[in-house]
């Protein structure tokens, strides 16, 4: 079954710094990878999506994320991070873009200090 | 109205009481889903229905009983609930063929029973 990891349940960065959450998945298939975002009280949303196309994936909010085959990993990066950035990050994977069976991590918390 | 939208945003219930959340989607999907977001824990898909028919179930009590009348409406009657299902109750929905499969999410339900 396929699993997706995050590393690091709470990562704090200064604001203008950058931001690295971590993703890994287990699949021995490159799968379909999202990072999805939540605001508090709010639902999830979409920030971007790997299926194969390109490896450096563009989002919204001034995100991305690389897709590394050799190290089963899509890590969601900003260069510089705002205040509105805290927010919760969840990595997902699945093995067809379906959102039927998508697995999702534990989420990341990021907080931006001031 | 656009997107997914649930009500109520919030529900306070007690064990014996029986309630119904809702979930209306705008954006012309065929499928539909009931994820359940409870606190330290990933993303558990409850319920999916795709053009209007139950097509998966993931061991979720029977205290829990979807409903889908049409593909714009989805519904989770609840009875007889035990404070351990207090969580936040999150609507989804996509298209299930096509370039774009990823999934839509509602603000969620905030659940509390009593």
């Amino acid at each position: 079954a396929q699993s997706v990891t995050q590393l690091g349940s709470h990562v704090s960065v200064s604001e203008g710094a950058l931001v690295l959450l971590r993703c890994n998945y287990s699949s021995s298939v490159p799968p379909y990878l999202f990072w999805y975002v939540q605001y508090p009280n709010q639902g999830l949303q979409l920030l971007l999506k790997y299926t194969s196309a390109a490896t450096l994936v563009k989002g919204i909010n001034g995100f991305e994320a690389e897709f590394k085959k050799s190290e089963t990993s899509f890590h969601l990066t900003k260069p510089s991070a705002h205040m509105s950035d805290a927010a919760e990050y969840f990595c997902a994977a699945g093995l067809s873009g379906s959102a039927r069976q998508l697995t999702f991590g534990s989420g990341t918390q990021l907080t931006v200090l001031p | 109205e656009t997107g997914v939208t649930q009500t109520p945003r919030h529900l306070v219930m007690g064990m014996t009481n029986k309630k119904s959340l809702k979930c209306e989607q705008h954006l012309g999907h065929n499928a539909m889903y009931w994820y359940k977001q409870s606190a330290k824990k990933p993303l558990e898909l409850m319920f999916v229905y795709s053009l209007e028919e139950r097509v998966e179930n993931n061991s979720v009590p029977s205290r829990f009983s979807p409903e889908c009348p049409n593909s714009s409406h989805l519904f989770l009657h609840l009875h007889t609930l035990q404070p351990e299902d207090s969580a936040l109750y999150l609507c989804a929905s996509s298209q299930t063929q096509g370039s774009n499969t990823e999934a839509f999410f509602g603000q969620g339900t905030r659940l509390t029973v009593v």
